[in-house]
C-alpha cells in the first residue's frame, strides 16, 4: 500500500524550514527517506525501525511515529542543496522489504 | 555501496519497437530491481531479478512486456516490448545493501525513455 507524503511541494528560501510528511494507514516496520536530484539517481537519506525513533545528519534529520503509521523529515536551515524530490518508501510487517514509494515532494530552495 | 551503471541514459524511440536497457554493478548481487519512474510519479517496482531464476513480476507488469535477463551477479537487462507512448518513463536499475541493520537502496541514473 503507497504511503501518502504531504505536502506535494514546498518552496523555501535559504535558511528557512521545512518539514516533509509520510503517513500510512497500517503499522509499518520501516520508513525510507530519499531524494532526487533532477536527472540524478535517488539517494538513500536514512532508514527508521523503531517507534518513537528520531535521527538525522547534518541539518536533516527525521522521525518515525510510537503507533509506527507517521514519519516526518524535518529540513532545518535550508541549503540550495536540498532541492530535489524527497520519497519516503515504507515497509509493513510480514510484507516484502522492499520499501513501497510514496508520490513524492518536491522541494525548491532558492538564494 | 555498489556502483550501479545503466545504458543507455536517455532513448527516443518508435511506438511498436522494442529497447533493451543495461545495468552494470560494480560487485555481485544477489538481487537487482527494475523500477518505472513515470513524469512526476512515484518509484514503482516493475519486478526482482535474481540470477539463475525467472524474474518475480510485480501486479499489472508481466514478461512478456517487460522481460528481464540476468545471466550473472553483476549484469541485468530489461527490455521493454511493443512501446506506446505511455511507455515514457525513467526506468531505473536498484540493488540492495545492509544500513543500519535494514536492507536499503542504491539507484542507478536511471534511463530516460521517450516513445513517439
Amino acid at each position: 500500500q503507497q504511503p501518502v507524503q504531504s505536502p506535494q511541494a514546498v518552496i523555501l528560501r535559504e535558511g528557512e524550514d521545512a518539514v516533509i510528511n509520510c503517513s500510512s494507514s497500517k503499522a509499518l516496520y520501516s520508513v525510507h527517506w530519499y531524494r532526487q536530484k533532477h536527472g540524478e539517481a535517488p539517494v538513500f537519506l536514512m532508514i527508521l525501525l523503531k517507534g518513537g525513533e528520531q535521527k538525522g545528519h547534518d541539518k536533516i534529520s527525521a522521525s518515525f511515529n510510537e503507533k509506527k503509521q507517521q514519519s516526518s523529515l524535518y529540513l532545518t536551515a535550508s541549503q540550495l542543496s536540498y532541492s530535489g524530490t524527497y520519497f519516503c518508501g515504507t515497509e509493513t510487517s510480514g510484507g516484502s522489504y522492499i520499501p513501497t514509494f510514496g508520490r513524492g515532494t518536491s522541494l525548491i530552495v532558492h538564494p | 555501496s555498489a556502483v550501479i551503471s545503466q545504458k543507455p541514459s536517455r532513448d527516443i524511440c518508435q511506438r511498436g519497437t522494442s529497447l533493451t536497457i543495461q545495468c552494470q554493478v560494480d560487485s555481485q548481487v544477489t538481487m537487482m530491481f527494475w523500477y518505472r519512474q513515470q513524469p512526476g510519479q512515484s518509484l514503482t517496482l516493475i519486478a526482482t531479478a535474481n540470477q539463475g531464476s525467472e524474474a518475480t513480476y510485480e501486479s499489472g507488469f508481466v514478461i512478456d512486456k517487460f522481460p528481464i535477463s540476468r545471466p550473472n551477479l553483476t549484469f541485468s537487462t530489461l527490455t521493454v516490448s511493443n512501446m506506446s507512448p505511455e511507455d515514457s518513463s525513467i526506468y531505473l536499475c536498484s540493488v540492495d545493501r545492509l544500513s543500519s541493520g535494514a536492507n536499503v537502496l542504491t539507484f542507478g541514473a536511471g534511463s530516460r525513455l521517450t516513445v513517439l
